[in-house]
């Protein structure tokens, strides 16, 4: 399948923590993106990169931070997870071309209690 | 603001007809228009797009037609499906600084009743 592999797939964390997810991919390319899903609100955009050390802010990135330190390692880090952080996080690739938009990966489902 | 907008939550379509998702958008200046489909558990994968400059794209049992003017974008799903059951969400492309970000709506749940 496509070449972009989100870890952990679940994870339960509480309140105050600080918590990592990994986005790995194998096509190379040079944008990656950080989203996060909610009912009523689609998708959002947290962070994205637009090549190693290069990132910028999306619509929704209080509390979050990101690095990317190679090509095919995009890590997003909740500082000091909050209940309002449990949500569904998607991470996505792109070669930067309008017509195929993104590749997915198969989210990880983060709750913070 | 929401810059991209899906204003119905639920649909449900006979097995067979037709279904046609609609979706609004503000900014004039997006470039290309996607449709995703997401299954529970997945994350969304792409479904056709089209380019600003066109006013209708087709690919098998799909079509997506812009209205500028209107700032409205549909997707046409013929005939429907059981397997098309998802939720399907729209998206609008801008790029900038060299990145083309995405921007989706709420999202619409379609359902394929046999």
């Amino acid at each position: 399948d496509a070449g972009i592999t989100q870890s952990p797939r679940h994870k339960v964390t509480e309140t105050g923590t600080p918590v990592t997810l990994r986005c790995h991919q194998t096509e190379n390319h040079r944008y990656m993106y950080w989203y996060r899903q909610d009912p009523g609100h689609g998708l959002r955009l947290i962070h994205y990169s637009y090549g190693v050390k290069d990132t910028d802010k999306g619509e929704v990135s209080d509390g979050y931070s990101v690095s990317r330190s190679k090509t095919e390692d995009f890590l997003l880090t909740l500082e000091s997870a909050t209940s309002s952080q449990t949500s569904v996080y998607f991470c996505a690739i792109s070669k930067g071309t309008g017509l195929y938009g993104y590749t997915f990966g198969s989210g990880t489902r983060l709750t913070v209690v | 603001d929401q810059q991209v907008k899906q204003n119905s939550p639920s649909l449900s379509v006979q097995e067979g007809r037709i279904s046609i998702l609609n979706c609004d958008y503000t900014n004039s200046m997006f470039d290309y228009f996607l449709w995703y489909k997401k299954y529970p558990a997945e994350g969304p994968t792409f479904l056709i797009s089209i380019s600003s400059i066109k006013d209708k794209n087709e690919d098998g049992r799909f079509t997506v037609f812009l209205n500028k003017s209107a700032k409205h974008l549909s997707l046409h799903i013929v005939p429907s499906q059981p397997g098309d059951s998802a939720v399907y969400f729209c998206a609008a492309s801008a790029r900038i600084q060299g990145a083309q970000k995405l921007v989706f709506g709420q999202g619409t749940r379609l359902t394929i009743n046999p």
